[in-house]
């Protein structure tokens, strides 16, 4: 099993419709990000949490909310989902400042 | 202006040619960060460096404090390394949120 797994891979989804991206990580890393990729732009930090009970809004964090269930689940959701919305999505965990972040396969996330 | 610049955006080159990416930054930084990006989407961690020279098989990261640059360089270039390759930041202040460069697209041709 792939250390960092995103479900689903991809998923069409439409205007108005709630939708949970979900993330889940083994190795056992307490810090976890959620980012947005558009094309020609770099990854945009959506939001982040440091632990369980720490949840950080990111650069772009309007329209998405998040879960942290556990260390090694964090999930992102779109309440109402808008065609601006349409992205890749990544997740990523990492121990910290000083060392590097393993990134899941992403979710491709089309809003019609 | 950009925090973190890469540059080319695109590069095509010849099977088995040396190949350099570039990446300028503006802030101080703990960390740089050198990630792949494959056709498929999916991005894998390459080398982070805060100093020096690192190398993982043909691929070789440097970088230089003083000047704030780093350089992603590939030996005896293939066409399995054709992906995009995306430098990243981690400012020495504030959170730990990584700052990314918009890519670098390679294409070696056989």
């Amino acid at each position: 099993d792939a250390d960092v797994t995103q479900t689903p891979r991809n998923r069409i989804t439409k205007t108005g419709k709630r939708i949970m991206l979900e993330c889940s990580q083994t190795k056992g890393h307490d810090r976890m990000y959620w980012y947005r990729q558009d094309p020609g732009l770099g990854l945009q930090l959506i939001y982040y949490s440091f632990d369980v009970k720490d949840i950080n809004k990111g650069e772009i964090s309007d329209g998405y909310s998040v879960s942290r269930q556990a260390q090694a689940k964090f999930s992102l959701s779109l309440e109402s989902a808008i065609p601006n919305q349409t992205a890749l999505y990544f997740c990523a965990t990492s121990e910290g400042r000083d060392y590097g972040y393993t990134f899941g396969s992403g979710t491709r996330l089309t809003v019609v | 202006k950009n925090e973190v610049e890469q540059s080319p955006q695109n590069l095509t080159a010849q099977e088995g040619e040396f190949i350099t990416i570039n990446c300028s930054y503006s802030v101080g930084i703990s960390a740089l960060h050198w990630l792949q990006q494959h056709p498929g989407g999916g991005i894998v961690s390459l080398f982070m460096l805060s100093s020096g020279k690192k190398k993982h098989g043909r691929l070789i990261a440097t970088i230089n404090i003083q000047e704030k640059h780093s350089s992603l360089h590939i030996t005896a270039s293939h066409p399995r390394d054709s992906a995009v390759y995306i430098c990243a930041v981690s400012p020495n202040f504030g959170n730990e949120k990584l700052t990314f460069g918009t890519g670098t697209r390679l294409t070696i041709i056989p």
